[in-house]
């Protein structure tokens, strides 16, 4: 069974400061791996998918890594802001690409 | 380009009441999740269709759990009857194929008093 795990489960850190969420899984037979984010209240805003063949994704502040060998994806963010503040949630496709198995999430705080 | 549409976004019933849940995937999207997700916890997966079949739904409670993808487009949930423990967002998702980027509804909050 998929198990995904997120380090750390808060963070707190003031802005400008870059920053890197953790994200592992036991099983590295995955399909690709998604990262969101969660508002207060809110769905889930997809921000990067990286294809299992990937190494990384980039979106504008924020670049995605993943090293399946090692069951481990990291979500770096360039230049926090408060707009930033949020939960960031990874999810790894296994099966084909049939289930997606989330993680419990990082809930970021960037102070002014 | 519209997103997923969820309705309601709030409800709240007394236990034993039955509830339903909608929700319009983004156009041309084949692929069509329902998710539960508690407080502090990532989604769980409760359905996932592939246009009008649901070809995943090892994780639907059938005993008091229902789901319908009609012509392969919108989609219902329906608890009958809700209990304590049911409390909980409801979230919706689609995909153009499975294992392809999803995109999320803003949920439905039940409250089961």
């Amino acid at each position: 069974k998929q198990e995904v795990t997120q380090i750390p489960a808060a963070l707190s850190v003031p802005e400008g400061e870059n920053l890197v969420l953790n994200c592992s899984f036991t099983d590295s037979a995955i399909y690709n791996l998604q990262w969101f984010r969660q508002d207060p209240g809110k769905g889930l805003t997809s921000l990067l998918l990286i294809q299992s063949s990937q190494r990384e994704q980039t979106s504008g502040r924020l670049n995605a890594s993943l090293d399946k060998s090692s069951g481990r994806s990291t979500l770096y963010i360039a230049a926090s802001q408060p707009g930033d503040s949020a939960t960031y949630l990874c999810a790894v496709f296994t099966g084909g690409g049939n289930k997606l198995t989330f993680g419990t999430g990082t809930q970021l705080k960037v102070e002014l | 380009e519209a997103g997923v549409v969820q309705s309601p976004r709030y409800k709240i019933i007394e236990k034993k009441q039955p509830v339903a849940f909608w929700c319009n995937p983004i156009s041309g999207h084949n692929t069509l999740y329902w998710y539960l997700q508690n407080l502090g916890q990532g989604p769980e997966l409760l359905i996932r269709y592939e246009n009008e079949e649901a070809v995943d739904d090892s994780q639907l409670p059938k005993d008091r759990f229902s789901a319908e993808r009609l012509k392969g487009v919108d989609s219902t949930l329906k608890i009958q009857p809700a209990e304590l423990g049911d409390s909980a967002v409801y979230l919706c998702a689609s995909s153009p194929g499975q294992g392809d980027e999803q995109f999320f509804g803003p949920g439905t909050r039940l409250t089961v008093l």
